[in-house]
């Protein structure tokens, strides 16, 4: 069983790009958490969503940022017009969703914007 | 809001002694989950061993353990017989029952083991 996949692993952006980063969660699991981790800090929680849904964005940043689980397919956190304070470690978890059930953790993306 | 302080950002230990790395959170609720992660070099978190509130009795995992108290809302994980692979970056984080699933985490502990 697969762990959960998350791509790509680096990514280099300039200063107005868009961002795409994807999660692929383990198998049989319908929910998903995007974390952000900035240089020597802990992770900070961004957004929970389960299949076309979204459940949590109490840490999602008003602007620029946006987060998708569609029916097929991964999830995408989407960054428009990156800026150089983006730059960070953005972490995917997923879960089964059951009452107590642990997340998973992708190995996370880097991204570098110059 | 939930908060998780960890106070020391770095400790170190020699190798195959035992040491003890320190939590404290912030709630207001009575059942939860406490949780601490390893993030080694490669980052990737790995969870090492969790906690349920309800349950009195501390959580062990091989070589790791934690002392959970409730009334002082701290949770300290002791890792024995410490080993050259358990230098990572060590974080507490807490998950409530009741109002989501999201993980809130501290700040980290970086754990360098002496050969």
């Amino acid at each position: 069983n697969a762990g959960v996949m998350q791509n790509p692993r680096h990514l280099v952006r300039r200063r107005g790009q868009e961002a795409r980063l994807r999660c692929s969660p383990m198998k049989g699991h319908s929910h998903v958490y995007w974390y952000r981790q900035l240089p020597e800090e802990g992770l900070k929680f961004m957004v929970y969503l389960q299949k076309e849904n979204i459940i949590d964005e109490s840490g999602m940043p008003k602007e620029r940022f946006s987060a998708e689980f569609p029916k097929e397919g991964p999830s995408i956190l989407r960054i428009q017009q990156v800026v150089r304070g983006d730059s960070a470690a953005y972490f995917c978890a997923s879960s089964p969703g059951t009452s107590g059930s642990e997340q998973y953790f992708g190995p996370g993306t880097r991204l570098t914007v110059t | 809001a939930q908060t998780v302080t960890q106070s020391q950002p770095e400790m170190s230990v020699q190798e195959a002694e035992t040491v003890t790395l320190s939590c404290t959170y912030d709630t207001s609720e009575s059942d939860y989950y406490l949780f601490w992660y390893k993030q080694p070099p490669s980052r990737q978190m790995i969870l090492v061993i969790r906690q349920e509130a309800y349950k009195q009795q501390n959580a062990t995992e091989n070589r790791f353990s934690v002392n959970f108290q409730k009334a002082a809302k701290s949770f300290s994980l002791k890792i024995s017989d410490s080993q050259l692979g358990d230098a990572a970056m060590y974080f507490c984080a807490y998950r409530s029952k009741s109002s989501g699933d999201k993980l809130t985490f501290g700040t980290g502990t970086r754990l360098a083991v002496r050969p």
